[in-house]
């Protein structure tokens, strides 16, 4: 399995709704990201996961909570989102990330995209 | 921090024609250097990334150039097709986790 996959693929909340995104990966990579991309820009860093342990926070606003249940499972919770934070969200792992060949190479998942009303 | 600067934002190329796409970055400490294709309404995907102890890559039609010492790098797509029409992404990253995204180039294959 070479693939990163999340679910949903499309998700419409409203502001006061709670809801999650997934990513799941089966490489046996130990970093995951989130990603953001609006439409015509590029993926703007959120998070990063390595060895189950969050390593960067981009200055993220809390209504965004990601979880790492394990070496496999990326979780993104959301609450109380605003209508600018619709956009397309990225998940992607590589290897490690910290040094060696290929250590750092992104394998992207088709991201999920969110329509906040 | 990081930062990627990424030049032209649109390009516009004949089928069978060559498209250069150029970047420059600020943090000398940046060592591997990566280009995604991302297709629309489709993932960013990584088409050939080129490290700081290499000058050159090359892919059957695509090649990367690295200047350490300018800080640039770009992208040669030779004898462009319909099908390479994309947006590609230059990016950069150090000893970190954080691969910065250069905004994008639109290619545009004409056939």
């Amino acid at each position: 399995d070479t693939e990163v996959t999340q679910t949903p693929k499309h998700l419409v909340m409203g502001m006061t709704n709670k809801k999650s995104l997934k990513c799941e990966q089966h490489m046996g990579h130990r970093a995951m990201y989130w990603y953001k991309q609006k439409a015509k820009k590029p993926p703007e860093l959120m998070f990063v996961y390595s060895y189950e342990k969050l390593s960067i926070n981009e200055s993220v606003p809390s209504r965004f909570s990601p979880e790492c249940p394990n070496s496999s499972l990326l979780n993104l919770h959301l609450h109380a989102l605003q209508p600018e934070d619709s956009a397309l969200y990225l998940c992607a792992s590589s290897p490690t990330g910290t040094s060696g060949i290929g250590a750092n190479v992104l394998t992207f998942g088709a991201g999920s995209r969110l329509t906040v009303l | 921090g990081e930062n990627v600067e990424q030049h032209p934002s649109t390009l516009s190329v004949q089928e069978g024609d060559s498209a250069v796409i150029k970047c420059t970055y600020s943090d000398s400490a940046s060592n591997y250097f990566p280009w995604y294709k991302q297709e629309l309404g489709k993932r960013p995907q990584l088409i050939i990334d080129i490290r700081s102890n290499v000058g050159e890559k090359k892919d059957q039609r695509i090649a990367v150039t690295l200047n350490k010492t300018a800080k640039h790098f770009s992208l040669h797509i030779t004898e462009t097709q319909p099908e390479d029409s994309a947006v590609y992404f230059c990016a950069a990253r150090g000893g970190g986790f954080k691969t910065i995204f250069g905004a994008g180039t639109r290619l545009f294959v004409k056939a």
